[in-house]
Order: C-alpha cells, then structure tokens, then sequence
C-alpha cells in the first residue's frame, strides 16, 4: 500500500514568492495535517483538515493557508516568502485525525 | 514555552545494549503519546504509542513507559542496534478537538558496531 505522498520534494523560492505543496494521504485516510520542521526543532503543527473542514490551526500568519479536496489530497499554500519560512514541510495522514498520524517524507524548501 | 521536552540531543550506545531514551511533558491534560523515528531525508516514521490509561506498551525491541505522576515518558530499545540510529522525537496530544501532535525538539541516537 501506497504510503503519504508529497510533491515537490525540493523547492527553491525567493523572498516574497508564493508556493503551493501537496499532499496524498493513505488510502482510506480522510484526515491530513501539515507540519513545518526548522533544522534542530521538533515539526511543528500548522493545520489539521478533515472531511475537507479545517479542524485545527497553528500559531501560524495568515501567509499559510491550505485546503483538502474531494480526494483528501490536499495543498499547502505560502505567500510572501520569508527567509524564516525554509523548512521541511511534513504532511502527516491518519483515518479520522483522531489516530496515529503517518508522515510523508516531506518537501524540503529553500527561500533565498 | 516548550510543553514536550526531551533534554538529551544525543546518546550513543553500544551495539546490543538498551537505549533508554527520555521524554517530559507539562500538560496534564495530553492523553496519548507516540515515538517517531527519522532518518536524513525522510518523514518521521511512527514506532509505538502509548495512551493515558496505560504505563506501559510494547512492540517487539521497542518499549514506551508512561509515568503520568512524573509526567515522564521514556523509550527502551532492546537491544539496540546500528540500524537504530536515527533522530527519535516524542510527541503528545490532548483530546481538544484538534488533535495535533507537540512534538519534542528530538534526541540523535547512535548506535556503536
């Protein structure tokens, strides 16, 4: 069975651009979460969606933003970039959110 | 302020010896608590998880104690092995609503042939 999938793996913007990340949970999961890991800090939560509701949001600007799809896939969004916004973005799937959340293996992005 | 804590960024352990690996948490109100493992390059992978109502769970090497008095959670790999090393991160949830995971800041492990 096919685990998370995300897309790009890498990325590079420069500052003040948008980009778009996307996820694909396991199949059968109708809950995605997105998660950000700066470099020698645990990931840290951004959203959680389920049935295509936002259910949860971090201590995040309004500069994130995502949404989930019909499929359950789901896109990470991010407007004007900040250097401080280089990070692994982690999206993490589970059945309900209420269980184990699986992780995908990330996109790394880089902001110059 | 950091509500998931682990206070050991590293820890280096001789080829089949036990790796006890250390988490502390301040919320009381966190009911289920998991272990991720992470190589380079590559998401966190879940290993073993351990609710509230328990103290104790196990999955083959891997052992997850709870010690909700202490708010203290510990991982015991047994024995441990090179294809152990990785950086291990605890992680913690509340029944809120939203449940997200607060995760640790990660201890690296390195396992010695």
């Amino acid at each position: 069975d096919a685990g998370v999938t995300q897309s790009p793996t890498h990325l590079i913007k420069t500052r003040g651009q948008q980009v778009t990340l996307r996820c694909s949970p396991i199949s059968g999961h109708k809950s995605v979460s997105w998660y950000q890991q700066v470099l020698g800090q645990g990931p840290q939560f951004i959203f959680q969606y389920y049935e295509k509701e936002e259910r949860g949001r971090g201590n995040f600007p309004d500069r994130f933003s995502a949404r989930q799809f019909p499929n359950y896939s789901s896109e990470l969004n991010v407007n004007a970039l900040l250097l401080g916004d280089s990070a692994l973005y982690l999206c993490a799937s589970s059945g309900t959110g209420q269980e184990t959340q699986y992780f995908g293996p990330g996109t790394r992005l880089l902001v110059l | 302020d950091q509500q998931v804590k682990q206070n050991s960024p590293s820890l280096s352990v001789q080829e089949g010896r036990i790796s006890i690996l250390n988490c502390d948490y301040t919320n009381s109100m966190f009911d289920y608590f998991l272990w991720y493992k992470k190589y380079p390059a590559e998401g966190p992978t879940f290993l073993i998880s351990i609710s509230s109502i328990k103290d104790k769970n196990e999955d083959g090497r891997f052992t997850v104690f709870l010690n909700k008095s202490a708010k203290h959670l510990s991982l015991h790999i047994v024995p441990s092995q090179p294809g152990d090393s990785a950086v291990y991160f605890c992680a913690a949830s509340a029944p809120s609503g939203t449940y997200k995971y607060i995760f640790g800041t990660g201890t690296r492990l390195k396992v010695l042939a």
